[in-house]
This record gives structure tokens, C-alpha cells and sequence, in this order.
């Protein structure tokens, strides 16, 4: 199974929207509403932030928003803050409880 | 509050076969399905195993015959037997509550780091 396609880093200036974007398959992305970002800042475990692609977990920001079209998936982040500063990866259900995740996106706000 | 705590990881010379455990805490242990997931210095995240409420077991080409996953529930606690290492399977190794009706993780351990080295 390769691994989900996502830019290797995107950058904005707080206050601004940025997009990340990762690209998969019909065998992925394309079959199921199963994807699921993640947050990672250096040196700790990956926080979850968005599942079955546009729902977000009890704590995180309205900020944060997801979505999917196609063989495609997006995370939005509005109003850049400093703290959002950090590497991004999506993740997508393959079937027969199997997944695979992108190859991460780092996020620079300038 | 849920807790996953890593254990088991250090340098392993290759064709080695450390186990890894993860101890959880907070939560139904019994109730979730558990997944490892590891992480190369500098690299992405990679699906490694995962194991469900009755102990059916899943994993990806890479580790398939090679690794082995497993739980006690008595114990609150999930394993993962690695079996004849090589190089590329040095990393961090995390464990993370997975939920099977979305299929994502929402807890996370802190990771142990496995190093095969000679």
C-alpha cells in the first residue's frame, strides 16, 4: 500500500488560511469517509484533529476544519496562529481494518 | 484520564527480536481496538499493526510474518513481538487506542524508540 500524497510543507502568516491537501486512491481515500489528521509537534506524539474527514474531536479548535472530494482530502487551518506550527499527516482507511498514512506536510507560519 | 505508556524499545543488533508492550490505563482496555504505529528519526508516521476486541490481528506487506501483535486484557495490556529486525525497522514505536468505527487513533503513548544496530 503506498503512502497517501501530501506537500511536503506549506507556509502562512497568522491570521491567514492555509491548506493541506493529500491525495490517495479509489482503493483509500476514494472508498471511504475514513480519514483522519494528525498533529505532531517535534518531539511528541501525534495529536488527532480531524476524523471520518470532517469531524473534530471534543477540545480542538473550530480553527481546524476537513474535508474530502473524490480521491482527495483537505485540512484547513484558519486564523494562523504561532502554535500551529507543526508536521500535519492524514491518514485513510484501506479496508479489512488496514490503513496507511500521507508522508506528513511541514507547517511554517512565517 | 487515558494513558498508554511504551516499554521494551533499545538497541537490538539485526535479525534481533525484541517485544515492545504498552501498559493502558484511564479507559475499558477490553472495549478498543489497539494499533502500534512507528515513526523513523525525521521521517512519517507508518501503520504497523492492529488488533481488535476479539483478538483478530492486521497488518500492513511490511511487517506481515515478521511482527506479531497481541493483548492481555487481564493486564490492560498490548504487545508487539518483533521478530528477525533489519535496519528499516528502526524507529519510534508508538501504541494508540484506535476507534474501529472511524478507524483513527484518539490516544496516544509517548513512543519507545527501537534501534537495530550491529
Amino acid at each position: 500500500q503506498s503512502a497517501l500524497t501530501q506537500p511536503a510543507s506549506v507556509s502562512g502568516s497568522p491570521g491567514q488560511s492555509i491548506t493541506i491537501s493529500c491525495t490517495g486512491t479509489s482503493g483509500d481515500v476514494g472508498s471511504y469517509n475514513f480519514v483522519s489528521w494528525y498533529q505532531q509537534h517535534p518531539g511528541t506524539a501525534p495529536k488527532l484533529m480531524i476524523y471520518e474527514a470532517n469531524k473534530r474531536p471534543s477540545g480542538i479548535s473550530n480553527r481546524f476544519s476537513g474535508s474530502k472530494s473524490g480521491n482527495t482530502a483537505s485540512l484547513t487551518i484558519s486564523g494562523l496562529q504561532a502554535e500551529d506550527e507543526a508536521d500535519y499527516y492524514c491518514c485513510s482507511y484501506t479496508g479489512r481494518n488496514t490503513g496507511v498514512f500521507g508522508g506528513g506536510t511541514k507547517l511554517t507560519v512565517l | 484520564e487515558v494513558q498508554l505508556v511504551e516499554s521494551g524499545g533499545g538497541l537490538v543488533q539485526p535479525g534481533g527480536s525484541p517485544r515492545l508492550s504498552c501498559a493502558a490505563s484511564g479507559f475499558t482496555f477490553s472495549s478498543y481496538d489497539m494499533h502500534w504505529v512507528r515513526q523513523a528519526t525525521g521521517k512519517g508516521l507508518e501503520w504497523v499493526s492492529a488488533i481488535g476486541t476479539a483478538g483478530d490481528t492486521y497488518y500492513p506487506g511490511s511487517v506481515k510474518g515478521r511482527f506479531t501483535i497481541s493483548r492481555e486484557n487481564a493486564k490492560n495490556s498490548l504487545y508487539l513481538q518483533m521478530n528477525s529486525l533489519r535496519a528499516g525497522d528502526t524507529a519510534v514505536y508508538y501504541c494508540a487506542r484506535g476507534r474501529g468505527s472511524g478507524w483513527y487513533f484518539d490516544y496516544w503513548g509517548q513512543g519507545t524508540l527501537v534501534t537495530v544496530s550491529s
